[in-house]
């Protein structure tokens, strides 16, 4: 079956960067983009980027253009988000996803709780 | 793209019918889908291609819509659609939400 496992929560202190990864399991990795999904604290949900596993191009939403790099290890399975230059508004949970071609996002991952406090 | 939701909360009681609207700032096609989301858990599609039925998701939730205006609509309430839901468009970066509903229980 497939699976999205992402690493544990972390804290972090202004200014600093974090990185979350996602490893994926139970499909042919180079097959399913991966886009990134934060949720601030009661808040709702918002598109951070997309990568391609198999060839590591990705996009990213404008607001967090310069500040976040997605990468992928085909050899592993795993994609990573690195979010640097952090703010307290940067607390959220971190979710990876699938995309199925038929246009949503079917597989998520459980979820990465980053905080970021001083 | 903004996508608008509403209500952004919602009391209902099990048996109810509820309906979630979800509208585009601009035409976005069919390409919307509809996602649950409980505490402490990932979202989970329910409707895709704004009417597509996920698989393994029950019948008493059916989707609706095209262009701009979406809805998503529950009959029959159970227990355990008492949830967050939200809406996200994917016909273009930014694939972005709704700001979500809250569907509690009168």
């Amino acid at each position: 079956q497939v699976q999205l496992v992402q690493s544990g929560a972390e804290v972090k202190k202004p200014g600093a960067s974090v990185k979350v990864s996602c490893k994926a399991s139970g499909y042919t990795f180079s097959n399913k983009y991966i886009h990134w999904v934060r949720q601030a604290p009661g808040q709702g949900l918002e598109w951070m980027g997309i990568i391609n596993p198999s060839v590591g191009a990705s996009t990213y939403a404008q607001t967090f253009q310069g500040r976040v790099t997605l990468t992928s290890d085909t050899s592993t399975s795993t994609v990573y988000m690195e979010l640097s230059s952090l703010k307290s508004e940067d607390t959220a949970v971190y979710f990876c996803a699938t995309y199925n071609w038929k246009s949503y996002f079917e597989y998520w991952g459980q979820g990465s709780l980053v905080t970021v406090s001083s | 793209i903004q996508l608008t939701q509403s209500p952004s909360s919602l009391s209902a009681s099990v048996g109810d019918r509820v309906t979630i609207t979800c509208r585009a700032s601009q035409g976005i096609s069919s390409y919307l889908a509809w996602y649950q989301q409980k505490p402490g858990k990932a979202p989970k599609v329910l409707i895709y291609g704004a009417s597509t039925l996920q698989s393994g998701v029950p019948l008493r939730f059916s989707g609706s819509g095209s262009g701009t205006d979406f809805t998503l609509t529950i009959t029959s309430l159970q227990p355990e659609d008492f949830a967050t839901y939200f809406c996200q468009h994917l016909n273009g970066y930014p694939y972005t939400f709704g700001q979500g509903t809250k569907l509690e229980i009168k």
